[in-house]
């Protein structure tokens, strides 16, 4: 079955305490995007990556690192979490358009990962 | 960069009541609108999409329109049912045509529909 798989669903941690959220993959996509998510404000960009050891900034990537050293896998990492940081977070992934034809756009999200940080 | 804004926040209609979100748009060279639902406890599914190539699409019970001299989208959803209870995201997007880049997807706010038996 074609997915995203995030880990862990839920969390709670506090100030400080450096933590991962794991992002894989099964659909061989080069493109890999983070997105939080907070009432009132929609989805926000925090990093993507458009292809191995390639990820740039998104809108919000204030605390937050990245590293794409394999195609299927996108960690999320935060090094000193901070309360501002409590969000829902969505990891997606999509292939880009080839050379000559449109890309379909479509993004596949994760469930999604609860984050509070105390 | 890109800015959308989505109205309304909240959404309240009846069974068999059409719905309907507008978006709008800051960035003239987007060209790519996509819809996503998002049900409880959900990460976000694409139900729709429009290029600026055309200016309305429809599948079934969702259609989307575009303006592009006014910059702004809508959703239109006709003969709701409470299973379209959701929150919907717009999105606005550069995608090349012609090459393997992907544009940065830029997402409103978000509506919350509830559909009322």
């Amino acid at each position: 079955e074609a997915q995203v798989t995030q880990n862990p669903r839920y969390l709670i941690t506090v100030t400080g305490k450096k933590l991962t959220v794991t992002c894989s993959q099964n659909m061989n996509h080069e493109y890999m995007s983070w997105y939080r998510q907070d009432p009132g404000l929609g989805l926000r960009q925090i990093y993507y990556s458009m292809n191995v050891e390639v990820t740039d900034k998104g809108d919000v990537p204030e605390g937050y690192k990245v590293s794409r050293k394999e195609k299927r896998n996108f960690p999320l990492i935060l090094e000193s979490p901070s309360p501002n940081q409590t969000s829902l977070y969505f990891c997606a992934s999509t292939t880009p358009g080839l050379a000559g034809a449109p890309g379909t756009g479509e993004l596949f999200f994760g469930e999604g990962s609860r984050l509070t940080v105390l | 960069g890109e800015n959308v804004e989505q109205h309304p926040s909240t959404l309240s209609v009846q069974e068999g009541d059409s719905a309907v979100i507008k978006c709008t748009y800051s960035d003239s060279a987007s060209n790519y609108f996509p819809w996503y639902k998002q049900e409880l406890g959900k990460g976000p599914q694409l139900i729709i999409d429009i290029r600026s190539n055309v200016g309305e699409k429809k599948d079934q019970r969702i259609a989307v329109t575009l303006n592009k001299t006014a910059k702004h989208f809508s959703l239109h959803i006709t003969e709701t049912q409470p299973e379209d209870s959701a929150v919907y995201f717009c999105a606005a997007s550069i995608v090349m045509i012609g090459g393997t880049s992907y544009g940065k997807l830029t997402f409103g706010q978000g509506t919350i529909l509830t559909v009322h038996p």
